[in-house]
């Protein structure tokens, strides 16, 4: 059964610096999303992308955060300049195209700000 | 927008018994609910669905109910067994749009 997967599985970063999650949905999904996750916390959604543009955003994903779909497999969240606040599970997800609504999640990244 | 809470926030149950986990959402938009089992550093995983047009759904020993009027609905999970235990969280949504997720509860089943 295709899953989605991403890279890396955990990154540890300092303060400042750039970081850049990726995730490679499943292949005949037409909708994306990245969500994060505090250590203990809800799940929490961040952005939404469909079409090679961004559909939907929460307060979270403010000017620090952009997403890419590179390519035709790829799809990528950076982090321009890194808070110790985002440290946290940060979850890839995609769906293929209504009535089908399920959203199918990635591993994850674990990303440690220092 | 859309709030969702979710009610126990742990519960322990003895293999055997049933568990039930509830959440009401605010938005009368909002049609799609599922519900993500979510073991320790895991990935959430979809265990069951349900849509607003249906009102109960049944998977084995898990079903879902729903109530549009009192915008709730819930979990059951029936017989449970110790590899039930984990994190489940409710979501609520309005089709194709971001999963607001509840706080999650979480399960011990005892042997």
């Amino acid at each position: 059964e295709p899953e989605v997967t991403q890279t890396p599985s955990h990154q540890v970063t300092q303060m400042g610096q750039e970081v850049i999650l990726r995730c490679v949905p499943i292949s005949n999904h037409l909708y994306f999303y990245w969500y994060r996750q505090i250590l203990g916390q809800k799940v929490e959604f961040l952005v939404s992308f469909y079409n090679n543009e961004i559909s939907e955003k929460s307060e979270i994903f403010d000017d620090q955060f952009s997403v890419e779909r590179p390519d035709g497999s790829n799809f990528t969240l950076k982090i321009r300049s890194t808070k110790l606040e985002d440290s946290a599970m940060y979850f890839c997800a995609s769906r293929t195209s209504w009535p089908k609504e399920t959203q199918y999640f990635g591993p994850g990244t674990r990303l440690l700000v220092l | 927008g859309e709030n969702v809470e979710q009610h126990p926030s742990t519960l322990s149950v003895q293999e055997g018994d049933s568990a039930v986990i509830k959440c009401t959402y605010s938005d009368s938009a909002s049609n799609y609910f599922p519900w993500y089992k979510q073991e320790l550093g895991k990935r959430p995983q979809l265990i069951i669905d349900i849509r607003s047009n249906v009102g109960e759904k049944k998977d084995q020993r898990i079903a879902v109910t729903l109530n549009k009027t009192a915008k709730h609905f819930s979990l059951h999970i029936t017989e449970t067994q110790p590899e039930d235990s984990a994190v489940y969280f409710c979501a609520a949504t309005n089709s194709g749009y971001a999963l607001n997720f509840g706080k999650g509860t979480s399960l011990l089943v005892t042997p």
